[in-house]
């Protein structure tokens, strides 16, 4: 089934624990995107990678680092997970229809204590 | 700065109608959506707007006005399955998605 993939769905952390949530589409889009989700708050773009080999800086990228090795794969990783790290992170891809809109993945959980 | 408004929470009545409105100020524009997330799911997409008027998908239809930077998704014959989230997100001078923090819409039998 074509989509997005993310692993994993939920998981409780220790603070200043390093912690990579997976996420592999399998729809070639060239666009990736992470986001985190809160309470009252609009979804907050993470980081991106417009293409495979690039990444860019979203809005609240402190504290978060991504790679993209290929077209597949966008890995989040927090380095040093600090409880206001604690939310539900979407993953989402775009490809070059008319629109662009965005594909996401299930989200992940994530709870750091 | 850049934003995006819509109500926190709306309630209608089963096979009802409800209009949900969306103001943007952002830097430049290309593109309006609409998004439907369900309690604990990931958002969906729902509608495209670029230009000026409505378009309309089913039960769904969907409002753009860019000079009054103003925008409502309206469901007709409303279903309890239609409980959800509805996010508003605008795209950019810069090709990003500018979220609003989605409205709540509680459907009552």
């Amino acid at each position: 089934i074509a989509g997005i993939t993310q692993a994993p769905t939920s998981q409780i952390l220790a603070a200043g624990r390093r912690m990579t949530l997976r996420c592999t589409q399998d729809m070639r889009h060239n666009a990736m995107y992470w986001y985190r989700q809160d309470l009252g708050l609009g979804l907050r773009l993470i980081h991106y990678s417009n293409t495979a080999g690039t990444t860019g800086k979203g809005e609240v990228p402190d504290g978060y680092s991504v790679s993209r090795a290929n077209t597949d794969d966008f890995p989040l990783t927090l380095a040093s997970a600090v409880p206001s790290q604690t939310s539900v992170y979407f993953c989402a891809s775009s490809g070059q229809g008319d629109t662009g809109e965005l594909f996401f993945g299930e989200g992940s959980r994530l709870t750091v204590l | 700065g850049q934003n995006i408004d819509q109500p926190t929470e709306m309630t209608a009545t089963e096979g009802a109608i409800v209009q949900i409105n969306c103001t943007y100020q952002t830097s430049g524009f290309n593109g309006l959506f609409w998004y439907q997330q369900h309690a604990g799911e990931a958002p969906t997409f729902l509608s495209y707007n670029v230009l000026d008027g409505l378009e309309e998908k089913g039960r769904f239809s969907s409002f753009l006005s860019r000079s009054k930077g103003y925008s409502y998704l309206l469901l007709k014959e409303l279903q309890m399955k239609d409980s959800a989230s509805y996010l508003c997100a605008v795209r950019d001078s810069n090709y990003q998605l500018i979220w609003g923090a989605g409205t709540k819409l509680i459907i009552k039998p």
